[in-house]
């Protein structure tokens, strides 16, 4: 079993309207991180917080908003979403965000069905 | 731009075979080197990690890395049906260096 933990596992939505993901590590973590994953591509970084320092893909369009509450939470709000956004959306934390050697540990996912 | 290239498969091999999935990839720089498996509809889960030039060896598992030629490859020994997955080659490179993943190559282990 994962110590990273997402919900909901599932979720499908309008275009109009607001919802969020959660994620929860139970690793001591310092870094977590937002993944995209469309099928049979592999996961697109979107966000990363390290030591509550956001860096963002500046390719991930303002409808997708992430908060880090503390270093054990991480949220992913989306507003005003569009089909093509139907996706896989992967949470993963690691030991520091930084240097090498960061092995990447991820939450089960959460399948995101935007119609 | 780094790139992260493996076969674009699928690869079937029958049970009990050896299976060899590799990547190459283009950042010299590179430094850190994962396996992670991928089942259908679940997230990626890490099996393996290699750092230095040589083989290393767990269970079934064993990664190979030559800097010198660029790849990175993982041997499965003794190919289960359980092993049928989809395999992602993940690289990073610097100290703040982001990890970077490979199409991935899909296994089909035949019983």
């Amino acid at each position: 079993d994962t110590e990273v933990t997402q919900t909901p596992k599932h979720l499908v939505m309008g275009m109009t309207n607001k919802k969020s993901l959660k994620c929860e590590q139970h690793m001591g973590h310092r870094a977590m991180y937002w993944y995209k994953q469309k099928a049979k591509k592999p996961p697109e970084l979107m966000f990363v917080y390290s030591y509550e320092k956001l860096s963002i893909n500046e390719s991930v369009p303002s409808r997708f908003s992430p908060e880090c509450p503390n270093s054990s939470l991480l949220n992913l709000h989306l507003h005003a979403l569009q089909p093509e956004d139907s996706a896989l959306y992967l949470c993963a934390s690691s030991q520091r965000g930084k240097g090498t050697n960061e092995k990447l540990f991820f939450g089960s996912g959460t399948q995101l069905s935007v119609l | 731009q780094k790139e992260v290239e493996q076969n674009s498969g699928p690869l079937s091999v029958p049970e009990g075979a050896i299976a060899s999935l590799n990547c190459t990839y283009s950042d010299r720089g590179s430094q850190s080197f994962f396996w992670y498996r991928q089942y259908s509809g679940k997230s990626p889960e890490l099996i393996m990690f290699i750092y230095s030039n040589g083989d290393k060896e767990d269970g079934r598992f064993t990664a190979q890395l030559n800097k010198a030629s660029q790849y990175v490859s993982l041997l499965i020994r003794d190919s289960q049906p359980s092993d049928s997955a989809t395999y992602l080659c993940a690289v990073t490179a610097g100290a703040n260096s982001k990890l970077t993943f490979g199409k991935g190559i899909t296994l089909s282990v035949r019983p």
